[in-house]
């Protein structure tokens, strides 16, 4: 049973226009998520997270939205850059304070 | 220097044999993880260990067994190895902050059993 889900396994994105990906979430008790970017031939490293008090949080040119109702957030590049290639995980900690990952979007950025 | 190291990187191993995939760290955290990632999977937690005296299974424990023999080092064995453990590994790290976890990844094992 997959509790944490993106659907895309991958995204083609022109650089400088706006990257959007998104993960979806079965269990509301969860109420803390994380992106991570990983590159090939690396672990993957933290981008950014929100708690579910908000429903977004910046960090220069990423932007994380949580909607609680739909159990949905979303991951926003703006401008994309080639370099933003990479798979991007979305996770979901859960009570016992364990991360639940979803299975990746690949996101590849044309210059 | 890597805060998170794994050895080996990369391993071509046989079915039936043992295999230990082994993680340090040096970023002084007591809370260490072991998943593997697979093609259309994303990461699954096979162990974690919050203290030296601690050790939890993860989501899909069946077939490894861990040893945590110090704060900085955490291994992962493989009994006896078995094709469908093919995958890459990875170990990861995390401190307990305000309630929350970040956890810190390891450069990865590409395993393959033959």
């Amino acid at each position: 049973d997959q509790q944490v889900k993106q659907n895309s396994p991958s995204l083609s994105v022109q650089e400088g226009r706006i990257s959007i990906l998104n993960c979806d979430y079965t269990n509301s008790m969860f109420d803390y998520f994380l992106w991570y970017k990983k590159y090939p031939a690396e672990g993957p490293t933290f981008l950014i997270s929100i708690s579910s008090i908000k429903d977004k949080n910046e960090d220069g040119r990423f932007t994380v939205f949580l909607n609680k109702s739909a159990k949905h957030l979303s991951l926003h590049i703006v401008p994309s850059q080639p370099g933003d290639s990479a798979v991007y995980f979305c996770a979901a900690e859960n009570q016992g304070g364990k991360l639940i990952f979803g299975q990746g979007t690949e996101l590849s950025v044309k210059p | 220097d890597a805060d998170v190291t794994q050895t080996p990187r990369n391993r071509i191993t046989k079915t039936g044999k043992r295999i230990m995939l082994e993680c340090s760290q040096t970023k002084g955290h007591d809370r260490m993880y072991w998943y593997r990632q697979d093609p259309g999977l994303g990461l699954r937690l096979i162990y974690y260990s919050f203290d030296v005296k601690d050790i939890n299974k993860g989501e899909i424990s069946d077939g490894y067994s861990v040893s945590r023999q110090a704060q900085a080092k955490f291994s992962l064995s493989l009994e006896s190895a078995i094709p469908n453990q093919t995958a890459l590994y990875f170990c990861a790290t995390s401190e307990r902050l305000a309630g929350r976890d970040t956890q810190y990844f390891g450069p990865g094992t590409r395993l393959t059993v033959l």
